[in-house]
């Protein structure tokens, strides 16, 4: 099965900062990679599909690129309600495996 | 608004059996792919099992395979998994989500999910 490592699984960042996100896959998984944000006691949102399709009402910070096995989730200028949990999954085969989560806290 | 709302979870003991539910609303069921992921406490999200629109396809993780089963009834917009042979690391938050119908699926909603405690 293919697997999904993010890095860093922890950031620390300031409000303001752009940040980045790595999900890198064991084998290449073309363009089908999604990225989703989970808040502590709630359920995940999805953010990105394909890579680097916004979902309808994500803000415009948000960003995402890369194919094959490297990928990134950026965020442009970090706001307060960014900071969460931030986990990749893949999309092209089961089982759709989800990478291990990056931590972004409040330097 | 497309809602789901999980229930079904609480405490059993290890090798029991408990089946969960997910009831729909705010869009047509029976035309969607859905899908079960789990998170146990304090870790991240692992992705369970899927079932097609009809319910003739399923696939599972391999950590569940052979003891749990994902089901559906399209009549009443409800998801299903029986959860059997439990283990101590079956204990998590088990998530329902409805998978979008473009760009390869991905997760668009999520219920608020419900806590399963295998423990003796």
């Amino acid at each position: 099965d293919i697997q999904l490592t993010q890095s860093p699984s922890f950031l620390s960042a300031s409000v303001g900062d752009r940040v980045t996100i790595t999900c890198r896959a064991s084998q290449g998984i073309s363009s089908s990679l999604a990225w989703y944000q989970q808040k502590p006691g709630k359920a995940p949102k999805l953010l990105i599909y394909t890579a680097s399709t916004l979902q309808s009402g994500v803000p415009s910070r948000f960003s995402g690129s890369g194919s094959g096995t490297e990928f990134t989730l950026t965020i442009s200028s970090l706001q307060p309600e960014d900071f969460a949990t931030y986990y990749c999954q893949k999309l092209d085969s089961y089982p759709r495996t989800f990478g291990q989560g990056t931590k972004v806290e409040i330097k | 608004e497309v809602q789901l709302l999980e229930s079904g979870g609480g405490l059993v003991q290890p090798g029991g059996s408990l089946r969960l539910s997910c009831a729909a609303s705010g869009f047509s069921f029976s035309n969607y792919v859905m899908t079960w992921v789990r998170q146990p406490p304090g870790k991240g999200l692992e992705w369970v099992a899927v079932i097609s629109a009809s319910g003739g396809t399923t696939y599972y993780a391999d950590s569940v395979k052979g003891r749990f089963t994902i089901s559906r009834d399209n009549s009443n917009s409800l998801l299903y998994v029986q959860m059997n042979s439990l283990r101590v690391e079956d204990t998590a938050v088990y998530f329902c989500a409805k998978c979008g119908d473009y760009g390869g699926k991905p997760l668009d909603s999520w219920g608020q999910g419900t806590l399963v405690t295998v423990s003796s």
